[in-house]
């Protein structure tokens, strides 16, 4: 499978423990976005890279949260001191460079905080 | 924080009906998006307009777009049950940042 791949599908975690999710992209697209979505709601940007550097990060994310793409492949989210709040669906998505690309999504992570 | 907002929220039509939704947003933009979403999966992209387009086909699915109402439609023809799914637009800005809006869930009825 050569699509975006996301680990794990689904976590169930204690309030207050740390969290982390990966997303591997799609080779050779070198844009990634993480994305949380809650039920019946549409996705919300989180944060955005290119290659390595972390462009741009909402507002709306709380220091709990942190996100790295070393050597600009693979990504990780991590969601430290989780809360009730944090249940969502976690998603990532890829591009390639150019003005005018789609962006590819992966399954998600199902993060259920208890 | 979202940039589109997608109306109606909710569409329920028979099958062969046709289907139109509705997308508006704030700022410019480098092209405009139309994804679908099954329950409780990702995201599928469905069709792409720049900003200096107007209307674009694909299958079933045409687009319009309109910059000087920052507004876009989505209108899927001849619908079926297998279209049933959440559709959501997204911009895409300067800086290539994706942002989507809420969405239509669409149910076609067989």
């Amino acid at each position: 499978d050569t699509g975006v791949s996301q680990n794990p599908r689904h976590k169930i975690t204690k309030r207050g423990q740390n969290v982390t999710f990966r997303c591997d992209p799609i080779s050779e697209h070198n844009r990634l976005y993480w994305y949380r979505q809650t039920l019946g709601q549409g996705p919300e940007f989180l944060t955005y890279f290119q290659n390595e550097a972390q462009l741009e990060k909402s507002r709306l994310l709380s220091d709990r949260f942190s996100a790295e793409r070393p050597k600009g492949s693979f990504s990780t989210l991590e969601i430290q001191r989780t809360e009730q709040g944090d249940s969502a669906m976690y998603l990532c998505a890829s591009s390639l460079p150019g003005r005018n690309t789609e962006a590819f999504f992966g399954q998600g992570t199902r993060l259920t905080v208890v | 924080s979202q940039q589109g907002e997608e109306d109606p929220q909710a569409l329920s039509i028979q099958e062969g009906e046709n289907a139109t939704m509705n997308c508006s947003y704030k700022t410019s933009i480098n092209n405009l998006q139309w994804y679908r979403q099954n329950s409780g999966r990702g995201l599928v992209h469905l069709i792409l307009i720049r900003s200096n387009e107007r209307e674009k086909h694909s299958g079933r699915l045409r687009v319009t777009l309109d910059t000087s109402k920052k507004s876009s439609s989505l209108l899927i023809t001849a619908s079926r049950a297998a279209d049933t799914a959440s559709y959501f637009c997204a911009t895409v800005n300067a800086g290539n940042m994706l942002t989507f809006g809420g969405g239509t869930r669409l149910m076609v009825k067989p």
